[in-house]
C-alpha cells in the first residue's frame, strides 16, 4: 500500500547544481502536484498536472520544471540550483473528475533540500 | 483569488479540554474546504471536508469542523483533547468555479497545536 513515494527524502546541492526529485503514486490519480513548505508560509503550489501530458503553473514556479509522461510519475527537476530554493517538497496526489472534483489530496513524505 | 487565515500560529490546550483551530477563508464563489494534519518529519493527512449539504462536518481521529458562510469561517473542533493530536494543522480551500485556480488548493501557514498532560 505504497500510496506517494518521493524519493530522495534528503538532498544538499551546491548553488547551480541540477537535480530531479522524484514522485510516483500507485493509486491511478490523474491529479499531481509539488508543494513547497517554508516556516510561516505553509503550503505554496510550485506546478500541477491533471493527467499525462498536461501540465501547469503553480503560485510559485521560477526555478522548477516538471513534465508528465505517464499517469505514475511527476518528477520535479531544479535546473540551477539557489538557496532560496531550499526547503521540504511535497508532492500530492488526488483522484480528478474534472473541474468540480471533491477528491483530498494525498501527501508523500517530503524531500528536504538543502542549498548551500 | 482564494486564500486562506489561520490567525493562531500557536494554540495550547490542557489534555481533556475541548479544542478550537480556526480558520477563515476568502473566494468568490462556493468554497470547497479541507482540513490536513502534519506530524513531525510526515507528509500531511486529511482530515475533514466540506463540499456541501451539512454545515457540521465529521472526519477522522474525533475531528469535526462547522462551516459558517456568514462568518466564512471553517474552525476545527474537538471535544476532548489528547496528548497524541499534537501537531501541525492546516486548513486549505478550493473554488471549483475559478478557473485556472480551481485546479489549486490553497492552504493557511498552519496553526501548532499543543496539548498539556
Amino acid at each position: 500500500n505504497a500510496g506517494v513515494t518521493q524519493t530522495p527524502k534528503f538532498q544538499v546541492l551546491k548553488t547551480g547544481q541540477s537535480m530531479t526529485l522524484q514522485c510516483a503514486q500507485d493509486m491511478n490519480h490523474e491529479y499531481m502536484s509539488w508543494y513547497r513548505q517554508d516556516p510561516g508560509m505553509g503550503l505554496r503550489l510550485i506546478h500541477y498536472s491533471v493527467g499525462a501530458g498536461i501540465t501547469d503553473q503553480g503560485e510559485v514556479p521560477n526555478g522548477y520544471n516538471v513534465s508528465r509522461s505517464t499517469t505514475e510519475d511527476f518528477p520535479l527537476r531544479l535546473l540551477s540550483a539557489a538557496p532560496s530554493q531550499t526547503s521540504v517538497y511535497f508532492c500530492a496526489s488526488s483522484s480528478w473528475t474534472g473541474q468540480t472534483n471533491t477528491g483530498e489530496l494525498f501527501f508523500g513524505e517530503g524531500s528536504r533540500l538543502t542549498v548551500l | 483569488a482564494q486564500s486562506v487565515a489561520q490567525p493562531e500560529d500557536q494554540v495550547n490546550v490542557a489534555e481533556g479540554n475541548p479544542l478550537t483551530v480556526k480558520c477563515t477563508y476568502s473566494v468568490s464563489g462556493n468554497p470547497y474546504l479541507f482540513w490536513y494534519v502534519q506530524y513531525p518529519n510526515r507528509g500531511l493527512q486529511f482530515l475533514l471536508k466540506y463540499i456541501t449539504g451539512d454545515n457540521l462536518v465529521k472526519g477522522s481521529y474525533g475531528f469535526e469542523a462547522e462551516f459558517n458562510k456568514s462568518q466564512t469561517s471553517f474552525h476545527l473542533k474537538k471535544p476532548s483533547a489528547l496528548v497524541s493530536d499534537s501537531a501541525l494543522y492546516f486548513c486549505a480551500v478550493r473554488d471549483p468555479y475559478s478557473g485556472a485556480g480551481s485546479y489549486q488548493l490553497t492552504f493557511g501557514k498552519g496553526t501548532k497545536l499543543s496539548v498539556i498532560p
